[in-house]
């Protein structure tokens, strides 16, 4: 059963920097395919891709974002961690973590999500 | 400005069929075959519907069905029912820039 589920703060101050962790079960990061993204969704607004973790260790980040993104990983406690630097109130968003699925850019399990407020 | 464009709003009654579509380019939608589409009910995490254009992940009702033609790719609901209302993103593969674009969604309405 695959299973994920993001953690951090609630509420960041404008500047700050945000760390998430995604923390999963029923698979490996280790295991060849296997890969992990990061998305977020604004209150009322659509879906955006953020970044991806891959098995090798490899990393893609949106293009707007990756001056301020960091995605890592660790095999070892099943973690996939993401940064993002210099948070501000449009930063505002439930964030979500994903699976990436078997046609390579589709993402199949996803975690409930953790809103994240920028505020100070 | 989402990169995918989708319509705002569908609507069908219970049993209809609908059809969603999702326009981008050649650097995504038309120039792969790595179009997914993903439901959303309010409040909760999205659901993977279809991957690669037309395949649907175990679990998931046949009366999902997904194409593409050229630029745009289709979400075609039949038999419509009352769970199926939701908000339905699609997402490509894109060579352009960031490797994965979203639609900016369509909210259905079951009537």
């Amino acid at each position: 059963q695959v299973t994920l589920k993001e953690s951090g703060p609630a509420l960041v101050k404008p500047t700050q920097t945000l760390t998430l962790t995604c923390t999963f079960s029923g698979f490996s990061l280790s295991t060849r395919g296997m890969r992990v993204s990061w998305i977020r969704q604004p209150p009322g607004k659509a879906l955006e891709w953020l970044a991806r973790i891959d098995w090798d260790d490899e990393k893609f980040y949106s293009t707007s974002l990756k001056t301020r993104l960091t995605i890592s990983k660790d095999t070892s406690t099943n973690q996939v961690v993401l940064t993002m630097t210099n948070m501000d109130p449009v930063d505002t968003a439930t964030y979500y973590c994903a699976r990436g699925g078997y046609g390579a850019y589709d993402l199949d399990y996803w975690g409930q999500g953790t809103l994240v407020t920028v505020s100070s | 400005q989402s990169a995918l464009t989708q319509p705002a709003s569908v609507s069908g009654s219970p049993g209809q069929s609908i059809t969603i579509s999702c326009t981008g380019t050649s650097s995504d939608v038309g120039g792969y075959n790595y179009v997914s589409w993903y439901q959303q009910h309010p409040g909760k995490a999205p659901k993977l519907m279809i991957y690669a254009v037309s395949n649907r992940p175990s679990g998931v009702s046949n009366r999902f069905s997904g194409s593409k033609s050229g630029n745009t790719a289709s979400l075609t609901i039949s038999g419509l029912q009352a769970e199926d209302e939701a908000d339905y993103y699609c997402s490509s593969y894109t060579s352009s820039s960031t490797p994965v674009v979203f639609g900016g969604g369509t909210k259905l309405t079951v009537l």
